[in-house]
């Protein structure tokens, strides 16, 4: 049983306004990642880390930073939303073993 | 050429029907597989993962993975409408740490 949350579950907000999207996991996996998939499109990967204090650029060029100063916690922000910016946001985390679970995802509009 | 190739569908099938959903691969170093199943505007559920070559049964899902070939599988015994969803497949190198490579999903509709 996966135990990833992510909140707020969805997020209306106006261009430029600055946001950040929560996830956290009790599962003490060192693997996080955020996604980002349009409706019915594939998973695009844009952040990852490895552990507390790493953090890499995934394949999609995104305008959004993350931070991971806990195990626990991996959140992503956006400084300055805009239009483009409207999607589905998802986090995941890895065991150790391999498998990767992910949370419910953040469904963000930027108006 | 895309590491893994999935075609997306959609499929439809009458109730009741044994559903094969299929994914190619091309990086021979992939060890790990899953099967995600996700439903529309919901996170992917991790559904089954293999690290070996062979079928892996759970319940009416059984899970088939062919190194020689590099392809895998995925069988739905008894098809529900429930199961309709988009199903990915996702592998990666054995205690690699580098990310997963999905494939794009392939949209499934159980028909009543």
């Amino acid at each position: 049983e996966a135990d990833i949350y992510q909140t707020p579950r969805y997020l209306v907000i106006g261009t430029g306004k600055k946001i950040t999207l929560e996830c956290s996991q009790t599962m003490g996996h060192d693997k996080m990642y955020w996604y980002q998939q349009d409706p019915g499109m594939e998973l695009h990967l844009i952040h990852y880390s490895y552990g507390v204090n790493s953090t890499e650029k995934g394949d999609l060029s995104s305008e959004s930073t993350v931070s991971r100063i806990r195990t626990e916690h991996f959140p992503l922000t956006l400084e300055s939303a805009r239009p483009s910016h409207t999607s589905q946001y998802l986090c995941a985390s890895r065991a150790a073993a391999g498998e990767q679970y992910f949370g419910p995802g953040t469904r963000l509009t930027v108006t | 050429q895309k590491e893994v190739e999935q075609d997306p569908g959609p499929l439809s099938v009458p109730e009741g029907a044994i559903v094969s959903l299929n994914c190619t691969y091309s990086n021979s170093a992939f060890q790990y597989f899953m099967w995600y199943r996700q439903y529309s505007r919901k996170g992917p559920e991790l559904l089954m993962y293999t690290y070996s070559s062979g079928n892996k049964e759970d319940g009416r899902f059984t899970a088939q993975v062919d190194k020689s070939s590099k392809y895998i599988s995925l069988f739905i015994r008894d098809s529900q409408p429930s199961d309709s969803a988009t199903y990915l497949c996702a592998m990666n190198l054995w205690g690699g740490n580098t990310p997963l490579v999905f494939g794009k999903g392939t949209r499934l509709s159980v028909i009543a």
